[in-house]
């Protein structure tokens, strides 16, 4: 067990939705990071709170925003959904914000968007 | 930005035998190179990293070897077993970015 908890596990919905995933770093964690793992595209780098604020952004799409609150714990939402959004989301985290710092990655939530 | 390339990208070995994946990284400037393995359901969990000072990090039946100047980095896992089946990732860390760049993975087969 990483210590990192995501729900939910499993999510589907309908094109044009919007659905919220949900994060919770290990304690003491201050950095959270949301990653995409599609088949054909692998693991993708969102973006990255730490404390808070938001720290880097990758290849995250405009209909996807995230937030990271006081008690740490973040969210990530996607909206006016599409076909490709498919796919298995991934939370990690890390103590600091360092880039040699060690990821612990949460089980994932799959999306499925119908 | 750093662009990393993993191979295999499916590798099938006898339980017993050695399984090495192969990674090689784009930026000079990369100083960090973890290992990760994905287990079915599950998410990523570090096995083992190795960063720019080192050449070589082992760990009982896990290491891993760093050429800076060939910019590739390698997994080695010895006498396998059949836990040993999974989705490995190799990554990097730019030297200007925080966040890590993931190879496309390779799935290990230790077959019994």
């Amino acid at each position: 067990d990483s210590g990192v908890t995501q729900t939910p596990k499993h999510l589907i919905t309908a094109t044009g939705q919007r659905v919220t995933l949900r994060c919770s770093p290990r304690s003491g964690d201050l950095s959270v990071y949301w990653y995409q793992q599609s088949l054909d595209q692998g693991l993708q780098f969102l973006i990255q709170y730490y404390n808070g604020e938001e720290r880097a952004k990758g290849n995250i799409l405009e209909r996807f925003s995230a937030q990271q609150f006081p008690d740490l714990h973040s969210e990530l939402n996607l909206s006016s959904l599409e076909l490709g959004d498919s796919a298995l989301y991934f939370c990690a985290s890390s103590l600091s914000t360092g880039g040699g710092e060690k990821l612990f990655f949460g089980s994932g939530t799959q999306l499925s968007v119908l | 930005g750093e662009n990393v390339e993993q191979h295999p990208s499916t590798l099938s070995v006898q339980e017993g035998d050695s399984a090495v994946i192969k990674c090689t990284y784009s930026d000079s400037a990369s100083n960090y190179f973890p290992w990760y393995k994905q287990e079915l359901g599950k998410g990523p969990q570090l096995i083992i990293d190795i960063r720019s000072n080192v050449g070589e990090k082992k760990d009982q039946r896990i290491a891993v070897t760093l050429n800076k100047t060939a910019k590739h980095f390698s997994l080695h896992i010895t006498e396998t077993q059949p836990e040993d089946s999974a989705v490995y990732f190799c990554a990097a860390v730019p030297g200007s970015a925080r966040q890590l760049t993931f190879g496309s993975g390779t799935q290990l087969t230790v077959l019994p």
